[in-house]
């Protein structure tokens, strides 16, 4: 069943400017991901939090990760137009087993 | 590292024919593969979970007999989409999980559209 929830739906930004998009679950997870999937292709993974972590840095990109919120957000710094994409959180109840994704949030980087 | 290939990654056919879609670990073995499906502008989600040697688990709503999942090898799950429609003209994506002492990783392909016309 669907858990996760993107926040925003939709985002659109100019290059060079960060975009942030949250997302929210419900129960317990063991460990929270973040995907990428430009239109048509399949999935990129871009970084895995574990639930006794905070926050993690990868590149441009940064994840946060509350627990005690059941929130997480994936924050892009000086976007790019190679950016645009959509982008999913999927949690994963116990290491290893199967994800639930949430909607998604298409980001537009406008050049 | 991992690589999941999905075969094909395009595939047309008519209405009331069936297709075959392939997920194989390339450098791994997977005892554990899971099907999703995501319609457009929409998330994925989950059909099913193969799992090597034995039948498949379905989700609630999936119909077993008309997405037929065989794993018959620690390499290779299929799913054939049987007697297809229109309405199951979708993109079709695999994940295969590695084991490892103590890790598992899950790996995804890149997809399948299929266009059911």
């Amino acid at each position: 069943s669907q858990q996760g929830e993107e926040d925003p739906q939709a985002l659109s930004i100019q290059e060079g400017e960060n975009a942030t998009m949250n997302c929210s679950y419900k129960t317990s997870i063991n460990n929270l991901q973040w995907y990428r999937q430009n239109s048509g292709r399949g999935l990129v993974h871009l970084i895995l939090i574990r639930s006794n972590e905070r926050e993690k840095h990868s590149g441009r990109l940064r994840v946060t990760l509350d627990t005690s919120k059941k929130s997480s957000s994936l924050l892009i710094t000086a976007s790019r137009a190679a950016d645009t994409a959509s982008y999913f959180c999927a949690t994963a109840h116990n290491y290893g087993q199967n994800f639930v994704f949430g909607p998604g949030t298409r980001l537009s980087v406008l050049p | 590292g991992a690589v999941v290939s999905q075969h094909p990654s395009w595939v047309i056919c008519k209405s009331g024919t069936s297709v075959k879609i392939e997920c194989r670990s390339l450098d791994f073995q997977a005892t554990t593969m899971f099907w999703y499906r995501q319609f457009p502008k929409q998330s994925l989600m989950l059909m099913a979970t193969s799992n090597e040697g034995s039948k498949a688990t379905y989700e609630q709503g999936v119909e077993k007999d008309k997405f037929l999942i065989n794993h018959a090898s620690l390499t290779l799950s299929t799913l054939t989409v049987t007697s297809a429609h229109p309405e199951d003209s979708s993109f079709y994506i695999c994940s295969a999980r590695e084991d490892r002492v103590s890790v598992h990783t899950i790996y995804f392909g890149e997809g399948s559209w299929l266009t059911v016309v």
